[in-house]
């Protein structure tokens, strides 16, 4: 199973609105409804930021949300933090025997 | 709130074993499915692992397959990954992670991760 395809790195300034992409196939992103966000600082854990394609669990901002169409899912950032500063991924459920595969990543900068 | 706690990692040779374990607080930990989640240096996440509630049910990556297994003592809120035969490519910080949210397809807590380092 291949990893999900997502760009190397997007950066916007503060206030900004940047997407992110995450293009699978109808095996694992276009199959199921099941594709989640993960932000990472480094060094540190990851976090979930959505789930479920859209939704959002208690405590991350609104800014924060999450779309799909077909095979690519997208995560956009609206009005862009300093602290949003991170590596993000995006992972799918992709059945019940790959179960979960991750995105190759994007590195989020804040200029 | 929930707790994972990773341990065990460290520098091993290539074709030696290593046990990590994860220590789980904070939640019924009989009751949910637990994950192990890697990440190679400079690299992204991949999934490694599954294991039911009961442990009756176990999933691996095809990259570790015959030669990882996970398992878990629901009396000590414990899970294991036992790494055999490791190979330089298995070097990565190794997450235990869980999802509490119900029957559910992401992970919504992770332990802090624990560096396992193959290397002659």
């Amino acid at each position: 199973q291949s990893a999900l395809t997502q760009p190397r790195s997007v950066s916007g300034s503060p206030g900004q609105s940047v997407t992110i992409s995450c293009t699978g196939t109808s095996s694992d992103v276009g199959g199921y409804n099941f594709v989640s966000w993960y932000q990472q600082h480094p060094g540190k854990a990851p976090k979930l930021m959505i789930y479920d394609v859209t939704r959002r669990p208690s405590g991350v901002p609104d800014r924060f949300s999450g779309s799909q169409s077909g095979n690519t899912a997208s995560l956009t950032i609206s009005g862009l933090q300093a602290e949003d500063e991170a590596d993000y991924y995006c992972c799918s459920y992709a059945g019940s025997f790959t179960f979960y595969v991750f995105g190759t990543g994007t590195e989020v900068t804040v200029l | 709130q929930v707790q994972l706690v990773e341990s065990g990692g460290g520098v091993v040779q290539p074709g030696r074993s290593l046990r990590l374990s994860c220590a789980a607080s904070g939640f019924t930990f009989s009751d949910y499915t637990m994950y192990w989640v890697r990440q190679a240096p400079g690299k992204g996440l991949e999934w490694v692992a599954v294991i039911s509630y009961d442990g009756k049910n176990r999933y691996y990556a095809d990259s570790v397959k015959g030669r990882f297994t996970i398992s878990r003592d629901n009396s000590k809120n414990s899970l294991y990954l036992q790494m055999n035969s490791l190979r330089p490519e298995d070097t990565a910080v190794y997450y235990c992670a869980t999802c509490t949210n119900g029957v559910c397809h992401f992970f919504d807590s992770w332990g802090q991760g624990t560096l396992v380092t193959v290397s002659s």
